[in-house]
């Protein structure tokens, strides 16, 4: 069955310190992996996805097959990225399918 | 406003009665997915529909029921609602059917008493 976790509900850093939001995932087949954030009083929207190998906002996630783990990080926190993050899996029985989330508190 | 739209956007009713919620998508887009968020369950799969057709069916209970019409629109039908279903109900839309990127509406917030 599909499965995303995300181990961690809070994590709070300190401005500039780097940062890393833990996701895994259970799928056997080759799915594509998404990050999601919500800024607050936003909407839910597209961090990342593993395909375009992007770094957005200066956030990167890299697709670990073998540990199936796709986990965000960014080297140096900024205040404005506290936030809901939601890792996200998308395979070919259009199941997409979301973590628990993890709320990410940036302190000055 | 273009994006996906959701109404009402906020629902307060009584044990045992009806609901339905209802979803824009963004123009263009022909998938309808739609999530329930309870306090730390996260975004719990649903449904999707696909210009009209079922397309995946995650934990939805028998007593919820979706559609999703000619002009695209969706809606999602909560019966003999319990004090559980209180939840923040979010439709999202997308181009494509498989995969790729959604598209949230603000949800709807349900409060059953």
């Amino acid at each position: 069955a599909q499965r995303v976790t995300q181990p961690e509900k809070l994590l709070s850093v300190f401005k500039g310190a780097p940062v890393e939001l833990k996701c895994n995932y259970s799928y056997s087949g080759s799915p594509e992996l998404f990050w999601y954030v919500q800024y607050s009083r936003q909407r839910l929207q597209l961090l990342l996805r593993h395909i375009s190998r992007e770094s957005i906002k200066g956030f990167t996630a890299d697709l670990n097959k073998g540990e199936t783990s796709f986990h965000l990080k960014k080297p140096f926190a900024q205040e404005e990225d506290s936030a809901m993050y939601y890792c996200a899996l998308s395979s070919g029985t259009y199941k997409y399918i979301f973590g628990t989330g993890t709320r990410l508190k940036v302190l000055a | 406003d273009s994006g996906v739209t959701q109404t009402p956007k906020h629902l307060i009713t009584a044990t045992g009665q009806r609901v339905t919620l209802r979803c824009s998508p963004r123009s263009g887009d022909l998938s309808v997915y739609w999530y329930q968020q309870s306090l730390d369950q996260g975004l719990q799969f649903l449904i999707q529909y696909y210009n009209g057709e079922e397309r995946a069916k995650g934990n939805i209970l028998e007593r919820f029921s979706a559609q999703q019409f000619p002009d695209l629109h969706s809606e999602l039908n909560l019966s003999s609602l319990e004090l559980g279903d209180s939840a923040l109900y979010f439709c999202a839309s997308s181009v494509s059917s498989v995969t790729g990127e959604l598209f949230f509406g603000e949800g709807s917030r349900l409060t059953v008493l």
